[in-house]
């Protein structure tokens, strides 16, 4: 496909659980971006990596959320004991370098119960 | 650290009319980039204009326009000849220095046929 993949696009999940969100970017995309975007509000900075590399995680919330990007294509972040207040959309996206436009996919909506 | 404000929580045109949409920010680099993407409820984030900086004319995408105020840190986004397809969130953002993008909290905007 042409543009940004994100699986799965809902993903429900018992507090305590762990989940994995997974990120296909546009091929030959450089950087890689994650962002959290709570309901109402505009999307905020997770990590970023260029290929394999992550640059930078500054934005996670907390420990129990991790990102890889082993061979410099897709992405998983991963979500370790799940709590309720981790209840978002989790936004991915791609661009050919870090100060090009980026692409976002469609983003995975996470519900915690 | 980048801050984007949007005060415009909710806004209305009739169709075929021209809305603008506000937003202001604040950084500290000399060397940035303004964006205005649009997110409809499939939730995919779509980038509607790009404008850089250091450029003192005005960005315009077919019926998409900017008012670039540099000193004012205000950068709006102008829609001329308005159609149902673009009722939608907007979201103001901001890369400035590093990569991330600063997103504002949104103007949702409906098209009143």
């Amino acid at each position: 496909g042409a543009g940004v993949s994100q699986s799965p696009r809902y993903k429900v999940a018992k507090r305590g659980q762990d989940v994995a969100l997974r990120c296909d970017p546009i091929s030959g995309h450089v950087s890689l971006f994650w962002y959290q975007q709570a309901l109402g509000q505009g999307p905020e900075f997770l990590t970023y990596f260029q290929n394999e590399a992550q640059l930078d995680k500054s934005g996670l919330p907390s420990d129990r959320f991790f990102a890889e990007r082993p061979e410099g294509s897709v992405s998983t972040l991963k979500i370790q004991r799940t709590q309720q207040e981790d209840s978002a959309v989790y936004l991915c996206a791609s661009s050919p370098a870090s100060n090009q436009p980026q692409h976002f996919g469609d983003g995975t909506r996470l519900s915690i119960l | 650290a980048q801050t984007v404000t949007q005060s415009q929580p909710e806004m209305s045109v009739q169709e075929a009319e021209t809305v603008t949409l506000s937003c202001t920010y604040d950084t500290s680099e000399s060397d940035y980039y303004l964006f205005w993407y649009k997110q409809p409820p499939s939730r995919q984030m779509i980038l509607v204009i790009r404008q850089e900086a250091y450029k003192q004319q005005n960005a315009t995408e077919n019926r998409f326009s900017v008012n670039f105020q540099k000193a004012a840190k205000s950068f709006s986004l102008k829609i001329s000849d308005s159609q149902l397809g673009d009722a939608a969130m907007y979201f103001c953002a901001l890369g400035a220095g590093s990569y991330q993008l600063t997103f504002g909290k949104g103007t949702k905007l409906s098209v009143i046929p």
